[in-house]
């Protein structure tokens, strides 16, 4: 079946970059998202990543895809104490029923 | 736009109590779904609605049902709440015409309902 997985935590000091990883097991969807959920809230969408890229940079956040290895990564670069949050990684189901599969989530947790 | 709500934030039940989950969207989205989240599992999907009339269940749908009778409300009905269903649940919605798998797909999420069934 489809599964989406992450470690669920990561611990880095105020100012280091952050690398949050994702692991699926079906390539069939286009695209893949990084979603943030701060605690107390719903998710928000972070990034997302064309399957046909390798890198995407946005700002402080760089996704990276290794699609042969199905992998997916997260960097966040000068760490605040602000990117504590759960960090999901999610990919479009097989079928078209626009259902989102998510991982567990990756707890980040910021030490100033 | 107040995007999507839900309502009641914190709700406390006793087994065997039924209740219903509100949830509303202003931004005219016909997909709307419902996931629950539990610790170390992620979000599971419960059921989804591709538009008004039309639901269908996602891959955590027993004990729970769903109506969709207008575009903006997507309720979620829990029949005889169990333990098993204490769970954070939220509901998003997305635009229908980003729905192939290909096609870019941002689902906005609720700010989520916390539910104990004791």
């Amino acid at each position: 079946g489809e599964d989406v997985e992450q470690s669920l935590f990561l611990s880095v000091r105020e100012g280091d970059s952050s690398v949050i990883n994702c692991t699926y097991t079906d390539s069939s969807s286009t695209y893949l998202y990084w979603y943030k959920q701060e605690p107390g809230a719903g998710l928000q969408l972070l990034t997302y990543i064309f399957s046909n890229m390798d890198m995407k940079q946005d700002q402080r956040l760089t996704v990276l895809l290794n699609k042969k290895d199905k992998h997916l990564s997260l960097r966040i670069a000068d760490t605040q104490t602000g990117d504590s949050a759960i960090y999901f990684c999610a990919k479009g189901g097989s079928s078209n029923t626009g259902k989102l599969i998510f991982g567990q989530g990756t707890t980040l947790q910021v030490k100033p | 736009n107040a995007g999507v709500t839900q309502t009641p934030k914190f709700q406390v039940l006793k087994t065997g109590q039924s209740m219903t989950l509100q949830c509303a969207q202003d931004m005219n989205h016909e997909y709307m779904s419902w996931y629950r989240q539990d610790p170390g599992m992620g979000l599971r999907l419960i059921h989804y609605s591709v538009g008004a009339g039309i639901t269908d269940q996602g891959e955590v749908p027993n004990g729970y049902n769903v109506s969709r009778s207008t575009t903006e409300d997507f309720p979620l009905r829990l029949l005889s709440a169990a333990p098993s269903q204490t769970s954070v649940y939220f509901c998003a919605s997305s635009s229908r015409f980003r729905l192939v798998e290909s096609s870019y797909n941002e689902q906005f999420f609720g700010p989520g309902t916390r539910l104990t069934v004791l």
